[in-house]
């Protein structure tokens, strides 16, 4: 059975500040997909990353990126110069499916809190 | 363009009645799929559905059911509401190309408060 670990339940730092979000996943699958989601008190997840299980490069957007790697089964983000805007949780989920059955199994998030 | 459209927003229902929510997906996405999320917990998977079949089921009692409409819209149904179905119910979207679901994005969801 896939499962995602997000140990860090709450964050907080003060703004400009660096701060990694960690996420360990578990599956059997050779191929799989890993995401990151962000959730602000509106409620919406918005779409972060896609990364697939083969592809190991580590990935910068912005101030946003990410580090994959497969020997630790894990798939960390990190927010560089940290900004009030960023206070949101954070969801890491997994997709094990190829196909049209494409179920995300979530962590349970990340709560961070950006202080001016 | 439109994201993914949930109705209604906030509903407050009775132990043992049954709700409608509806979602409308992004244009274009033929896929959808329904995700509980309770309180302090991460979103769980309940239905996808992909050209008017469903496609997976998650490990949700017979009194949720959902279907998918001609135009890719869906409604998720839930019967004999509990206390425990009190959640935020968010409906995906997503593109299916070639048999691949491709990353799916996520409606503003609909609070369910069971009294």
């Amino acid at each position: 059975a896939q499962k995602v670990t997000q140990a860090q339940t709450e964050i907080s730092v003060v703004e400009k500040e660096d701060v990694t979000l960690d996420c360990v996943y578990e599956t059997r699958d050779t191929t799989y997909y890993l995401f990151w989601y962000k959730q602000p008190p509106s409620g919406e997840l918005v779409f972060l990353i896609r990364r697939n299980s083969f592809d190991e490069q580590n990935e910068i957007s912005g101030r946003y990126s990410w580090n994959f790697q497969k020997s630790t089964s894990s798939f960390n983000f990190t927010i560089t110069a940290s900004q009030v805007v960023d206070s949101a949780v954070y969801f890491c989920a997994l997709s094990e499916s190829t196909g049209a059955n494409s179920k995300l199994t979530f962590g349970k998030g990340i709560t961070l809190s950006v202080r001016p | 363009d439109a994201g993914v459209t949930q109705s209604p927003t906030h509903l407050i229902k009775t132990r043992g009645q049954q709700v409608t929510l509806r979602c409308s997906p992004i244009s274009g996405h033929k896929s959808v799929s329904w995700y509980q999320q309770v309180l302090g917990q991460g979103p769980q998977f309940i239905f996808q559905y992909y050209e008017k079949e469903e496609r997976g089921r998650g490990n949700f009692p017979d009194r949720f059911s959902a279907r998918q409409f001609p135009n890719y819209s869906s409604e998720l149904n839930v019967n004999a509401l509990l206390l425990g179905d009190s959640a935020l119910y968010l409906c995906a979207s997503s593109v299916v190309r070639s048999g691949f679901t491709y990353e799916q994005y996520f409606g503003p969801g609909t609070r369910l408060t069971v009294t």
